[in-house]
């Protein structure tokens, strides 16, 4: 697609439930990543994929958390269990290669835990 | 000490002055450095790019990176209300992964 296309834009949620955030890149783009963001800070890495490398998990905060790339293109981001301090904006992001040219992000997902 | 470190903000200038922004990072092995603009509910957007010492000029935009001292700015000339944005830093200190600041809010006011 042109751009980087995140679902869904809002997600509130129980505390307690499983939520899943999908990210569609820019087609062709072979990395692709999730930061989150929340409310006034920086960007928080989470995960890593590049082509059909095993992923950087390193950024993952718990093990509630876990996500997966199929096909090379569309990627998932799951969150079990959800707790309040989960609430923040989904960004994910994709690049033609290495991220040497930055990174292209997609417009996020607010997810709100209460 | 942070990976990525911005001047503490907010910062205001008033229209048609310059603005500078400006970043410090760790990882001496550092090759690849960015400035995103992000307006307030929105995602950030790739606004400037620089790989060597020196200065890189787009548009009003002017990028400047020294190596040896692990520093990297943004000089925003003649500003304008619709620049008012937190303006972040990211730098790629390993194979494909950005490292981003903090961010430094910018107001410009008529």
């Amino acid at each position: 697609g042109a751009g980087v296309s995140q679902s869904p834009s809002n997600k509130v949620t129980e505390k307690g439930k499983d939520v899943e955030l999908r990210c569609d890149p820019i087609s062709g783009h072979t990395a692709l990543y999730w930061y989150r963001q929340s409310l006034g800070q920086g960007l928080e890495f989470l995960i890593y994929f590049q082509g059909n490398s095993a992923p950087d998990k390193s950024g993952l905060p718990s093990d509630r958390f876990s996500a997966e790339r199929t096909g090379g293109s569309v990627s998932t981001l799951t969150i079990q269990r959800t707790q309040q301090e989960d609430s923040a904006v989904y960004l994910c992001a994709s690049s033609p290669g290495t991220g040497d040219d930055g990174y292209t992000f997609g417009s996020g997902t607010r997810l709100t835990v209460v | 000490q942070k990976e990525v470190e911005q001047n503490s903000g907010p910062l205001s200038v008033p229209e048609g002055a310059i603005a500078s922004l400006n970043c410090t990072y760790s990882d001496r092995g550092s090759q690849s450095f960015f400035w995103y603009r992000q307006y307030s509910g929105k995602s950030p957007e790739l606004i400037m790019s620089i790989y060597s010492n020196g200065d890189k000029e787009d548009g009003r935009f002017t990028a400047q990176l020294n190596k040896a001292s692990q520093y990297v700015s943004l000089l925003i000339r003649d500003s304008q209300p619709s620049d008012s944005a937190t303006y972040l830093c990211a730098v790629n200190p390993s194979y494909g992964k950005l490292t981003f600041g903090q961010g430094t809010i910018l107001t410009v006011h008529p």
